[in-house]
């Protein structure tokens, strides 16, 4: 019931493509839904975020698509860069702040 | 700027030895956790603090303990370290309510051997 399974493994896409991610999740206390990004050498850095009261949320080239009822949500890249290739966590949270990750998505975007 | 800090970017310790890893945060924030990263399973929690002095276990706590003796400090305590403790080790923070975001240090690689 804590778990967030993350989808795929591993990405290959071309600069200018589009990157999807998926993440699904079963506890429905879950109240808030981030993405973290890791460059090597890093420790990850909130991305973007989102409240399963929105179902869209965009930031420049990053959107999160919520859907409550399915219990997923993913991470969609447009137009994605060479400078894009870092490996992205989808996470979820409960209402005190304990964040549980999925098992990462290594993103590399080809020139 | 802030700032999650972690004491050792690497640290090399033999088995059964006793470690120590320590994490400080500048933000005032109440929560504080320890994550063990490794490839293939993600960010796995092994303690957390919502206070001074309180503790929580993760979904990994066993041959770890933590200290938080004050706000902005929460160590990782390896009582006999072994090899399947070889890790990367990242610290984060956030506040308590609001469900916001969590910062992470830049991360321990601790090898024992």
């Amino acid at each position: 019931q804590q778990q967030v399974k993350q989808s795929p493994q591993s990405l290959i896409v071309q600069k200018g493509g589009i990157s999807i991610i998926n993440c699904a999740y079963e506890n429905t206390a879950f109240d808030y839904f981030p993405w973290y990004q890791q460059f090597p050498g890093k420790g990850p850095a909130l991305l973007i975020a989102i409240r399963p009261d929105v179902s869209e949320k965009k930031e420049g080239r990053f959107t999160i698509s919520f859907n409550k009822s399915a219990k997923q949500f993913s991470l969609h890249i447009m137009d994605s860069q060479p400078g894009d290739s870092a490996t992205y966590f989808c996470a979820a949270s409960l209402s005190q702040g304990n964040l549980i990750f999925g098992k990462g998505t290594k993103l590399s975007v080809k020139p | 700027d802030v700032k999650v800090t972690q004491s050792s970017r690497y640290l090399v310790k033999r088995t059964g030895e006793k470690v120590f890893l320590e994490c400080v945060q500048d933000m005032d924030h109440e929560n504080m956790f320890w994550y063990r990263q490794d490839p293939g399973l993600g960010l796995r929690l092994i303690y957390f603090s919502y206070d001074v002095k309180m503790k929580e276990k993760g979904d990994i706590p066993e041959g770890y303990s933590v200290s938080r003796e004050k706000k902005e400090r929460f160590s990782l305590i390896l009582e006999s370290a072994s090899t399947n403790q070889t890790s990367m080790y990242l610290c984060a923070s956030s506040r308590r309510q609001g469900r916001g975001e969590a910062f992470f240090g830049q991360g321990t690689r601790l090898t024992v051997v």
